[in-house]
């Protein structure tokens, strides 16, 4: 079965300051990986995902996350915060050979402090 | 830019009543799935649907509920018989294929009461 961790309820990080929310996971066969942000009251908007190819992948509003398959990890990054970032922010999986729905982590909430 | 739209925004019903959520998936779009939120908690998985039927459904997804593609556009979940439990968010969601990304609706709250 596939599950996702995202160990940090939250995260709080000086604007301006790299930030970083983990995310690990577990799946049976190869994954596909995906980090969606959610506003207050809005629905999730997708960030980046990894599919195959470069480890580092970029994404949406300065954000880039990297893939590692040994640590079967994909934390998601930005090397300077901005106050508009806090947000819910969850990590979610899909594994190529289960199925076809997503598997969302439980979510990490991102302060950004001016 | 395509989006998925979903309606009404804010739904309160009774216990015991049916439900009807709608949304209308991005137009190209093959892959329809339907997930809820507790209180802005975990995201969970409900169902899938491709090809005019359901390709996967979680353990929530039991007997009192139910989806529809009635037309080429619109993409419904039922609840026939609510419970307090149901009160959540509900997210529509579509992908372009099986493995990519899928785009979400603003989302339902539905309450009941």
């Amino acid at each position: 079965a596939q599950s996702v961790a995202q160990p940090e309820d939250q995260v709080n990080v000086a604007e301006g300051n790299p930030l970083t929310v983990k995310c690990t996971y577990s799946v049976s066969g190869n994954p596909y990986l995906f980090w969606y942000v959610q506003y207050p009251n809005r629905g999730l908007q997708f960030l980046l995902k990894y599919i195959t190819g470069d480890n580092l992948v970029k994404g949406s509003y300065g954000f880039e996350a990297e893939f590692n398959k040994s640590q079967t990890s994909f934390h998601l990054k930005k090397p300077s915060a901005l106050v508009s970032d806090s947000a819910l922010y969850f990590c979610a999986v899909r594994d190529r050979n289960y199925g076809q729905n997503f598997v969302f982590g439980p979510g990490t909430r991102l302060s950004v402090l001016p | 830019e395509p989006e998925v739209t979903q309606t009404p925004s804010h739904q309160v019903t009774q216990m015991g009543q049916e439900v009807i959520l709608r949304c209308v998936p991005i137009s190209n779009h093959l892959y329809f799935y339907w997930y809820r939120q507790i209180l802005g908690q975990k995201v969970e998985f409900l169902v899938s649907f491709y090809n005019n039927e359901i390709s996967e459904k979680s353990e929530i997804f039991d007997d009192q509920f139910s989806v529809e593609r009635p037309d080429g556009s619109n993409f419904t979940l039922k609840i026939r018989s609510t419970k307090l439990e149901d009160s959540a968010m509900y997210f529509c969601a579509s992908s372009e294929g099986g493995f990519t990304e899928a785009f979400f609706g603003q989302g339902t709250r539905l309450t009941v009461v």
